[in-house]
């Protein structure tokens, strides 16, 4: 079992809809997750950090978490042409290791 | 400005040659980790390291090499037993162990061979 897994996609999505991404993770104490976003040919743009369960808003953006079900998302709402890219989901493990996952593919299609 | 300089951008190996790609950070993160993304795919821990002077491999070490003599610099030197080279190599760092902080990255370096 992968230590963080997440539907590799591709995601495609009308101008305006929210698009959600998704993500779980094998180590259940794990405590740090974060949400990557990478432009085709550009290195990952840290976009969110969560902690605690429940939602965290910045903006268009929104990361849930749930540890109990060992689960993460992130909503951007009003998606945007720009939002196309490839959404990379990680997970700081209880020995401290980060794990990445393979990353979404979202299409925003104007 | 802080941050992450990875170079060069582009990098061509000829065969049986060794290569170095600098990564050099100004953010004090104690950190450091190189991954090697091959197109369509998620990134893959070629090394890392915590401290100065201490390093450990990742899943895919062999046929690389690092160093960490300073806290601000570990380069990646890609040997010639690395028969597969061509790939986009990233540079991160975090502020260390036990502070549950993301990773940052470099902009990276595209390695070919010729």
């Amino acid at each position: 079992q992968k230590e963080v897994e997440q539907n590799s996609g591709p995601l495609s999505v009308p101008e305006g809809a929210i698009a959600s991404l998704n993500c779980t993770y094998s180590d259940r104490g794990s405590q740090s997750f974060f949400w990557y976003r990478q432009y085709s040919g550009k290195s990952p743009e840290l976009i969110m950090s969560i902690y605690s369960n429940g939602d965290k808003e910045d903006g268009r953006f929104t990361a849930q978490l749930n540890k109990a079900s060992q689960y993460v998302s992130l909503l951007i709402r009003d998606s945007q042409p720009s939002d196309s890219a490839t959404y990379l989901c990680a997970v700081l493990n209880t020995g401290n290791q980060f794990y990445f996952g393979t990353g979404t593919s979202l299409t925003v299609i104007p | 400005d802080g941050g992450i300089t990875q170079s060069p951008k582009y990098l061509f190996r000829k065969e049986g040659q060794n290569v170095t790609l600098s990564c050099e950070q100004n953010l004090n993160h104690d950190a450091m980790y190189w991954y090697r993304q091959d197109p369509g795919q998620g990134l893959r821990l070629i090394y890392y390291s915590q401290i100065v002077n201490d390093f450990q491999k990742g899943d895919i070490a062999e046929g690389y090499s690092v160093s960490r003599e300073k806290k601000e610099s570990f380069p990646l030197t890609v040997t010639s037993a690395q028969k597969n080279p061509t790939a986009f190599y990233l540079c991160a760092s975090s502020i260390g162990q036990f502070w549950n902080q993301p990773q940052h990255f470099g902009d990276g370096t595209r390695l070919s061979i010729l």
